[in-house]
């Protein structure tokens, strides 16, 4: 299993980006995905999951309004979709793999990629 | 959603053992039988090592352990090593969220 998170880097307040995530040596299209964030020195926060399929989506409170899940079954990413970004939103974005095929929720996150970093700053 | 409260830091000896708490609420961790555990060294991504409050994924040591009480989990270190030194986060199912993380225990082997 190989997640790579891309599309990091520094955007301004009020801006927008596109993260993706990678999936490989596994049968992304029977996994739900999520995406986990972590701010510089701090701790993990949950941000958004897709269902397998797509069809369910659910988003964190904290972010929910400003961001976007989505995925391309056909070419095995994972996306996420933020605007109207703040310096709150600087952290590192981890996407996860669901622990169990086919579930919604799944409850737990089995395999991380190595994270992009988002960086909001004038 | 609040984070669920950990300790700071924990600190212990090699060989020794450790817990670490992860205390939430009813609507949490006291609600559920789905607390986790994961692990995470500085710069790499976070490592499963607990689901289902105390069962453990292939691969994970024996030395990990878990358990609960009311709104209260546990994770348990036995035999302590160096390289389980690393920050600790529990994480819950949640009636609203529908997960929320704890704050995070830095584990250090003195």
């Amino acid at each position: 299993v190989h997640l790579v998170e891309s599309g990091g880097g520094l955007v301004k307040p009020g801006g927008s980006l596109r993260l993706s995530c990678a999936a490989s040596g596994f049968t992304f299209r029977t996994f739900g995905m999520n995406w986990v964030r972590q701010a510089p020195g701090k701790g993990l926060e949950w941000v958004a999951v897709i269902s397998y399929d797509g069809s369910n989506k659910l988003y964190a409170d904290s972010i929910k309004g400003r961001i976007t899940v989505s995925r391309d079954n056909a070419k095995n990413f994972l996306y996420l979709q933020m605007s109207s970004l703040t310096a709150e939103d600087t952290a590192m974005y981890y996407c996860a793999r669901d622990y169990s095929p086919f579930m919604f929720p799944a409850f737990y996150f089995d395999y991380w990629g190595q994270g992009a970093l988002v960086t909001v700053s004038s | 959603q609040s984070a669920l409260t950990q300790p700071a830091s924990v600190s212990g000896s090699p060989g020794q053992s450790i817990t670490v708490s992860c205390t939430g609420t009813s609507s949490d961790v006291g609600g559920y039988n789905y607390v986790s555990w994961y692990q995470q060294h500085p710069g790499k991504a976070p490592k499963l090592i607990i689901y289902d409050v105390s069962r453990r994924p292939s691969g994970v040591s024996t030395r990990f352990s878990g358990s609960k009480s009311g709104n209260t989990a546990s994770l348990t270190i036995s035999g302590l090593q160096a390289e389980d030194e690393a920050d600790y986060y529990c994480s819950s199912y949640t009636s609203t969220s529908p997960y929320v993380f704890g704050t995070g225990t830095k584990v250090t082997v003195l």
